[in-house]
């Protein structure tokens, strides 16, 4: 069954202590792996695709990478701003979109 | 990218009753997608709007419960029928963008309905 698993469930970090958020995802024939940010009382907005292992992609302190198994977020010196549920998702061989249930990361000045 | 206007952004409904949740886009699409997003739970999709056609329920989601139009290639509707405090969550509307099938998903800000 495909499926999509991200932890932690939550995350606290102080400003500029940076960590990582990972994806792990069981899917067959993955046509790309998407991360989103979603703010409270907002629609996830998305950040990067990845489509084949060894990928990276990069925008600002957020770097999102990807292997066959799991695809990690990079946050490196965070800021409040930074604070917000990160959403992983995958598109399966099917062409269906399968979201994990998210990371809520919250950065403190 | 689209922008997507949806309306109510929250309400408080009785048990019983209906409410419909609107999405407007400000380009035309071919199709929409209704997510719901429970707590602590992953975004679902409930089912695929196309234009000129009935929609696409995901398995666990009927028609009777969930009744979408779709008059145009900027408008669609999701109605929530007989509602039970289950169906307290999120309802946010989508579209996709690209020409391939690996699509970016942009949503609106989302409906909160609160079932009492």
């Amino acid at each position: 069954e495909d499926q999509v698993t991200q932890s932690p469930e939550a995350l606290r970090l102080q400003e500029g202590e940076s960590s990582s958020l990972n994806c792990s995802y069981t899917v067959s024939g993955l046509r790309g792996l998407f991360w989103y940010r979603q703010d409270p009382g907002k629609g996830p907005e998305f950040l990067f695709t990845l489509y084949s292992a060894g990928e990276e992609k990069e925008k600002e302190r957020l770097k999102a990478t990807l292997t066959k198994k799991e695809s990690f977020l990079h946050i490196t010196a965070p800021k409040p701003e930074d604070s917000a549920t990160y959403l992983c998702a995958v598109i399966s061989g099917t062409y269906k979109y399968i979201f994990g249930t998210g990371t809520r990361l919250k950065v403190l000045a | 990218s689209a922008v997507i206007s949806q309306k109510p952004s929250r309400d408080i409904c009785q048990r019983g009753t209906s409410l419909t949740i609107q999405c407007q886009v400000d380009s035309q699409v071919t199709m929409m997608f209704w997510y719901r997003q429970q707590p602590g739970q992953s975004l679902t999709l409930i089912a695929t709007a196309n234009q000129g056609s009935e929609a696409t329920y995901e398995s666990g989601f009927v028609i009777d419960k969930f009744p979408i139009s779709r008059p145009n290639l900027t408008f669609s509707t999701l109605t929530v029928s007989n509602m039970s405090p289950e169906d307290s969550s999120i309802y946010l509307c989508s579209v996709g963008q690209g020409l391939s099938g690996a699509n970016v998903l942009t949503f609106g800000a989302g409906s909160r309905l609160t079932v009492l």
